[in-house]
């Protein structure tokens, strides 16, 4: 049973570009998570999903950052128009709709921004 | 709104002692807590958790934690570590049963000497 997948495990864009980060949760999870780690910080939360719906998204910027999970395929963090101050580590993380309080994280996707 | 201290940034302990990480807590409710484990470049794996009932937890890699909510802490100890034991150290909140959206601290670091 595969873990958490994101890619790519690097990304480096030019500011005023886009970033997409892709997500696949464990098999059988229905639930996608996305936080944000600063450089010597912890995780901040962004966005909580359920397959074609956002349930929370308290924790995403107003601008320039979407979230989504289709019925058919990952879930994508997209960042448009980067800046320096996005580049971070995104890591993404899954739970199954019967185990309350694990997630299951994947190894993260780390953005530079130029 | 929940949140995390820990306020130890960096620990070093020598292998084969004794470990405790701290970790305070602010929230008004029964806190669901949460140990998790990241070694570098990696994503981060739940060594513990508590929800309810007996407030000494065990967990993986022979670590165990002790919820005291006079104190509002959840500490982490381990009776003898492993130079594999090296890695940061993230305590996290959770707002209810069934909620992942996690509230981490900011982390200490783990350093290992012979």
């Amino acid at each position: 049973n595969a873990g958490v997948m994101q890619n790519p495990r690097h990304l480096v864009r030019r500011r005023g570009q886009e970033a997409r980060l892709r997500c696949s949760p464990m098999k059988g999870h229905s639930h996608v998570y996305w936080y944000r780690q600063l450089p010597e910080e912890g995780l901040k939360f962004m966005v909580y999903l359920q397959k074609e719906n956002i349930i929370d998204e308290s924790g995403m910027p107003k601008e320039r950052f979407s979230a989504e999970f289709p019925k058919e395929g990952p879930s994508i963090l997209r960042i448009q128009q980067v800046v320096r101050g996005d580049s971070a580590a995104y890591f993404c993380a899954s739970s199954p709709p019967w185990e309350a309080g694990e997630l299951f994280f994947g190894e993260g996707s780390r953005l530079t921004v130029l | 709104a929940q949140s995390v201290t820990q306020p130890d940034i960096h620990i070093t302990v020598s292998e084969g002692a004794s470990l405790e990480l701290r970790c305070n807590y602010s929230y008004g409710a029964t806190p669901y807590l949460f140990w998790y484990v990241q070694s570098p470049g990696q994503g981060l794996q739940l060594l513990l958790k508590y929800f309810s009932g007996d407030t000494l937890v065990q967990g993986i890699k022979g670590f165990e934690a002790e919820f005291k909510r006079s104190q509002s802490s959840f500490n982490l100890r381990k009776p003898s570590v492993h130079w594999s034991d090296a890695a940061e150290y993230f305590c996290a909140v959770a707002p209810g049963f069934g909620n992942e959206k996690l509230t981490f601290g900011t982390g200490t670091r783990l350093t290992i000497i012979p």
